[in-house]
């Protein structure tokens, strides 16, 4: 499978504490995406990074990218209540035989953040 | 930009009728749309890929006759759970990516289907 999984299943943190989240996958990859989802409500897209990139920000967003590991990490800083959510990474495969752009998810992590 | 709507938010349904959920790219023309379904705390299932103007490709496991699919234009896609059943119950997501280059994906905000 080429999916990707987020460690951990759940992380609970005060406010103003950083988050880190990691992702590993098993096949080569053109690109992995970070994406946060509310409950209840569809996904919204956060920042992605090229097989050949290593670091990428975005705000308070920090993410990494260790294509000799097969992982990834999303690092967000001085978190917020409002960061309260499930975050999934995605990778898009490097195989061009497979459809052009489809997404592998991992299974997530939920993150509460506590005021 | 990069506005993707789905329809309904949430139905309810009886089991043996059929439910569509529409979903539109609002501000741009989308090459294709994708299918997800989503089980409390799981991630996403992709369902199937469909491109305008041609027959959708479903992901193995997938009931084609149960879940059909139209994308009729670029703009709007269309999932039809036919004779749903209470284990169809599920969120059921959509995304569309609008450039065939292009590899993020704009998701809708989903729709809860209940059958009863």
């Amino acid at each position: 499978s080429q999916q990707g999984e987020e460690d951990p299943q759940a992380l609970s943190i005060q406010e103003g504490e950083n988050a880190t989240m990691n992702c590993s996958y098993k096949t080569s990859i053109n690109n992995l995406q970070w994406y946060r989802q509310n409950s209840g409500r569809g996904l919204v897209h956060l920042i992605l990074i090229r097989s050949n990139e290593r670091e990428k920000h975005s705000g308070r967003l920090r993410v990494t990218l260790d294509t000799s590991k097969k992982s990834s990490s999303l690092l967000i800083t001085a978190s917020r209540a409002a960061d309260t959510a499930s975050y999934f990474c995605a990778t898009v495969a490097a195989d061009r035989g497979s459809t052009l752009g489809r997404l592998y998810f991992g299974r997530g992590t939920q993150l509460t953040v506590w005021p | 930009g990069a506005v993707v709507s789905q329809h309904p938010s949430w139905v309810i349904c009886k089991s043996g009728t059929s439910v569509k959920i529409e979903c539109r790219s609002l501000d741009f023309q989308a090459t294709t749309m994708f299918w997800y379904r989503q089980f409390p705390k799981q991630s996403l299932m992709l369902m199937a890929t469909s491109n305008e103007g041609s027959k959708a490709t479903y992901e193995q496991g997938v009931e084609k006759d149960k879940f059909l699919i139209n994308h009729a234009s670029l703009t709007l896609s269309t999932l039809t759970v036919t004779s749903a059943h209470p284990e169809d119950s599920s969120f059921y997501i959509c995304s569309a990516r609008g450039q065939p280059s292009g590899y993020e994906q704009y998701f809708g905000p989903g729709t809860r289907l209940t059958v009863t």
